[in-house]
């Protein structure tokens, strides 16, 4: 069974620092999807970025940055010089096989606050 | 495109009342997915749509709730009778299938429902 942890419940950061949310899953296919979604205040959920398996190679985007680790399980996304509006929940979530799209398991969520 | 819509965005019944949640996918998605998120189990999926046609109902919470779809631009969830402990938020998502580089679903901002 494919599962997702996100230990960190909270965090809260003066704007301006860097922040590093953690996600480790676990999974028994060599297959699988990972996602990172973004639940502001007002509800709705954002899809920030897709990584497959088979492709390890880190990805930056803008002062996103999602680090990709299969020795350890670990799917990482770190915001550099945070602001205001990094404020909301953010979601890891794992799909196993087919498409990627298929049956997202999703973190329980870490809750980010951004103190100005 | 006006991306996933939902309707109601916010639904107040009383437990033992039937309720009827909607949702338009993106045009030309072939997936639409239906997820209920709380804050005890999180945010977890119901069932899923392949070209309208149920592929996975297992996370049905029990025969309360049902789902269809009856063409590719609107989908329904159905409880009936409602009970207090189906105060969620639901969301339905949509995303291409094969074929496409990108499968990632895109969520609509997701019904408020709460049963009193």
């Amino acid at each position: 069974a494919q599962k997702v942890t996100q230990a960190q419940t909270e965090i809260s950061v003066v704007e301006k620092e860097d922040v590093t949310l953690d996600c480790v899953y676990e999974t028994r296919d060599t297959t699988y999807y990972l996602f990172w979604y973004k639940q502001p205040p007002s509800g709705e959920l954002v899809f920030l970025i897709r990584r497959n398996s088979f492709d390890e190679q880190n990805e930056i985007s803008g002062r996103y940055s999602w680090n990709f680790q299969k020795s350890t399980s670990s799917f990482n996304f770190t915001i550099t010089a945070s602001q205001v509006v990094d404020s909301a929940v953010y979601f890891c979530a794992l799909s196993e096989g087919g498409l990627g799209n298929e049956k997202l398991t999703f973190g329980t969520g870490t809750r980010l606050t951004i103190i100005p | 495109d006006a991306g996933v819509i939902q309707s109601p965005r916010h639904e107040v019944t009383e437990m033992g009342q039937e309720v009827t949640l909607r949702c338009k996918p993106i045009s030309g998605h072939d997936y639409l997915f239906w997820y209920r998120q709380t804050m005890m189990r999180g945010l977890e999926l119901l069932i899923y749509f392949n070209n309208n046609v149920p592929i996975d109902d297992s996370g049905m919470p029990e025969d309360r709730f049902s789902a269809k779809m009856p063409n590719a631009s609107f989908s329904t969830l159905k409880i009936q009778p409602s009970e207090p402990r189906d105060s969620a938020v639901y969301f339905c998502a949509s995303s291409w299938g094969v074929g496409t580089p990108n499968t990632e679903a895109f969520f609509g901002q997701g019904t408020r429902l709460t049963v009193v």
